[in-house]
């Protein structure tokens, strides 16, 4: 069975401060593909970034940036220079086949100005 | 339409009713995901559909809960003899290929069901 874990429920830093957000994930499956989603205020998700299992090269998107390590089955997202409107709720994912995505539960981050 | 869309975006009902929430995946996109979101939680997976192949029901909680594609295209999940527990928001998303092949999952905003 697959399963994500994200360990923190709700973080809560102040404007600029850098984030990570956890993701630990388990699996049978020898491909796979991880996934972060945002989920603002509004609602709907928002895809993020989609890494499979067999590149773990990091990578850096702006202000955001993803450390893949298999060794360790992380899959954890930083947010550089934090803003107000980063404020969401993060999910981190796991899909290994043809059927849905299995969510961790959420992490909500709060950005106080 | 230009994302996916659900409807309605609102629901109150009592319990022992039934319940349908649509979901208009966004054009050409051949799989169809339902989620339900319960407070606080993560996504629970419930329904996968892909093309005209017979779905995915293994995440369905019970069998009040059932689901239909028609054509391909809208998707109907049905909540028969609605209960308390069954308050959450529904999600649907759908994607351009399966996930298999690394499709990217576009969600709508979601049906908030709440059963009193």
């Amino acid at each position: 069975a697959q399963k994500v874990t994200q360990a923190q429920t709700e973080i809560s830093v102040v404007e600029k401060e850098d984030v990570t957000l956890d993701c630990v994930y388990e699996t049978r499956d020898t491909t796979y593909y991880l996934f972060w989603y945002k989920q603002p205020p509004s609602g709907e998700l928002v895809f993020l970034i989609r890494r499979n299992s067999f590149d773990e090269q990091n990578e850096i998107s702006g202000r955001y940036s993803w450390n893949f390590q298999k060794s360790t089955s992380s899959f954890n997202f930083t947010i550089t220079a934090s803003q107000v409107v980063d404020s969401a709720v993060y999910f981190c994912a796991l899909g290994g086949g043809a059927d849905g995505l299995t969510f961790g539960k959420g992490t909500h981050l709060i950005i106080q100005p | 339409g230009a994302g996916v869309s659900q409807s309605p975006s609102n629901k109150v009902t009592e319990k022992g009713k039934d319940v349908e929430l649509r979901c208009d995946p966004i054009s050409g996109h051949t799989a169809l995901y339902w989620y339900r979101q319960s407070l606080g939680q993560g996504l629970e997976f419930l329904i996968y559909f892909q093309g005209n192949s017979a779905p995915d029901k293994s995440g369905l909680p019970s069998d009040r809960f059932s689901a239909e594609r028609t054509g391909g295209s809208v998707s109907t999940l049905t909540i028969q003899r609605t209960q308390q527990e069954d308050s959450a928001v529904y999600l649907c998303a759908s994607s351009l290929m399966p996930l298999t092949n690394t499709g990217e999952l576009f969600f709508g905003e979601g049906s908030r069901l709440t059963v009193l």
